[in-house]
């Protein structure tokens, strides 16, 4: 199957600064992208779907100014945490399809500590 | 809305099989995925299903039954390793992302 990259895989940083996190398809062209996140024994909830050259649509509840998403190029996501917070840590995974209604690929996850 | 319900949480034997529902109501259906998911890791894909019936791959099986919005993931000769969270998710409609169940949490004990 395809290959769908993210970095890094664990990130520790501080409370108020900010913190990227990149999402790459290898072997594929993604123009749309989608960005989850995870709390400990909880499902995937969908935060926004990244599209390549356009503004990302983000879902309810989750702040656009401060979750910032970038979609530069058809192979390549990120997600920039701004002014983290302890509660913003959570367990990050994008994902990433060829086309539509085909399998969703997804990245190895960010664990993102807030210290 | 979209919802989809599957059980919290299951326990099941090793060597033995397990069946996970799940009952979906979305705006639309454009197929049906089953996820495994590890702790702490990123969910890998086990199946797909868009039309009525039952998707054999090993030991783990899919059905799909549409007039019902009901599918199931069958997992035969179960293994330590087989204790993880699946994750049912459909697609709605169009270029829509995934929409995921909470997952079911199966252990397998000796």
């Amino acid at each position: 199957g395809a290959v769908v990259s993210q970095h890094p895989s664990r990130v520790i940083c501080k409370s108020g600064t900010s913190v990227k996190i990149e999402c790459r398809s290898l072997d594929f062209q993604a123009t749309t992208m989608f960005w989850y996140r995870q709390f400990p024994k909880q499902s995937l909830m969908l935060m926004a779907t990244s599209n390549e050259g356009s503004k990302a649509t983000y879902e309810q509840g989750v702040e656009k100014d401060k979750f910032l998403i970038n979609h530069a190029s058809l192979t390549l996501s990120t997600l920039t945490v701004t002014s983290a917070h302890p509660e913003d840590s959570s367990f990050y995974i994008c994902s990433a399809q060829q086309s539509s209604n085909t399998e969703a690929f997804f990245g190895q996850g960010t664990r993102l500590t807030v210290v | 809305g979209q919802n989809i319900d599957q059980p919290t949480e299951m326990t099941a034997t090793e060597g033995a099989i397990v069946q996970i529902n799940c009952t979906y109501q979305t705006s639309g259906f454009n197929g049906l995925f089953w996820y495994q998911q590890h702790a702490g890791e990123a969910p890998t894909f086990l199946s797909y299903n868009v039309l009525d019936g039952l998707e054999e791959k090993g030991r783990f099986s899919s059905f799909l039954s549409r007039s019902k919005g009901y599918s199931y993931l069958l997992l035969k000769e179960l293994q330590m390793k087989d204790s993880a969270s699946y994750l049912c998710a459909v697609y709605a409609s169009g270029n829509t992302p995934l929409v995921f169940g909470k997952g079911t949490r199966l252990s397998v004990i000796a």
